[in-house]
């Protein structure tokens, strides 16, 4: 069974806190995504990675940066957490190609306090 | 750029009528279309996908999507709504190589008994 697993479900840190979100995929994959998932707005790209070390800016990146040291493994990091970061966070794995489903993990809902 | 619209973020439907969801895309180049599915406290999995040439896809659980061109939608149906298929729903477009997936807004289906 394909998996994308998240360290953990749910996290409550304070405010200029610097948070870890992690991610690890079993399935190979080349490309790797965080998004954050807000009501009525659906989900919102952060970054992206399409290799070891790579990685591109989606449309949400200002307040985040991400690590990608093995092909398995995406961190998202929170350099100084605020509250407007309060939100879902979903990580996602996908092959290489244009047309290929992307596997999401179950999400990690984060409060900032 | 590439954008999704969901018209409809809350659907009410009755036990056994039909569902449709609605979803309109943008792209600049041919899109790749997506449904996803979040049921609750879980991530997304994927309903269907279009396939270049077919316009009318089959997803899981009887669900289905027809992609027309002309009106640049990709609505989502099912004949017959079962309590199970509460859920919210994700329409995504990926027109490009990264294969990034752009999300609409969502939209969230109630099956009353």
């Amino acid at each position: 069974d394909v998996k994308v697993t998240q360290s953990s479900r749910y996290l409550v840190k304070r405010t200029g806190e610097k948070v870890f979100l992690e991610c690890v995929q079993d399935m190979d994959h080349e490309n790797m995504f965080w998004y954050r998932q807000d009501p009525g707005l659906g989900l919102r790209l952060i970054y992206f990675s399409y290799d070891v070390k790579m990685k591109e800016k989606g449309d949400i990146p200002e307040g985040y940066s991400v690590s990608r040291e093995k092909k398995e493994r995406f961190s998202l990091i929170l350099e100084s957490a605020s509250t407007n970061q309060t939100s879902m966070y979903l990580c996602a794995s996908s092959s290489r190609g244009t047309n290929t489903e992307a596997f999401f993990g179950q999400g990690t809902r984060l409060t900032v306090v | 750029a590439q954008s999704v619209t969901q018209l409809g973020s809350h659907v009410s439907v009755s036990e056994g009528a039909l569902v449709l969801l609605r979803c309109n895309y943008s792209s600049s180049v041919p899109p790749y279309l997506f449904w996803y599915v979040q049921y609750p406290n879980q991530g997304l999995q994927l309903l269907l996908k279009y396939t270049t040439g077919a316009t009318l896809v089959k997803g899981i659980n009887g669900f289905e999507a027809e992609f027309k061109k002309s009106e640049t939608s990709f609505h989502l149906t099912k004949p017959s709504a079962h309590m199970s298929d509460a859920a919210e729903y994700f329409c995504a477009v990926s027109g490009n190589a990264g294969n990034m997936l752009t999300f609409g807004g969502g939209t969230r289906l109630m099956v009353k008994p």
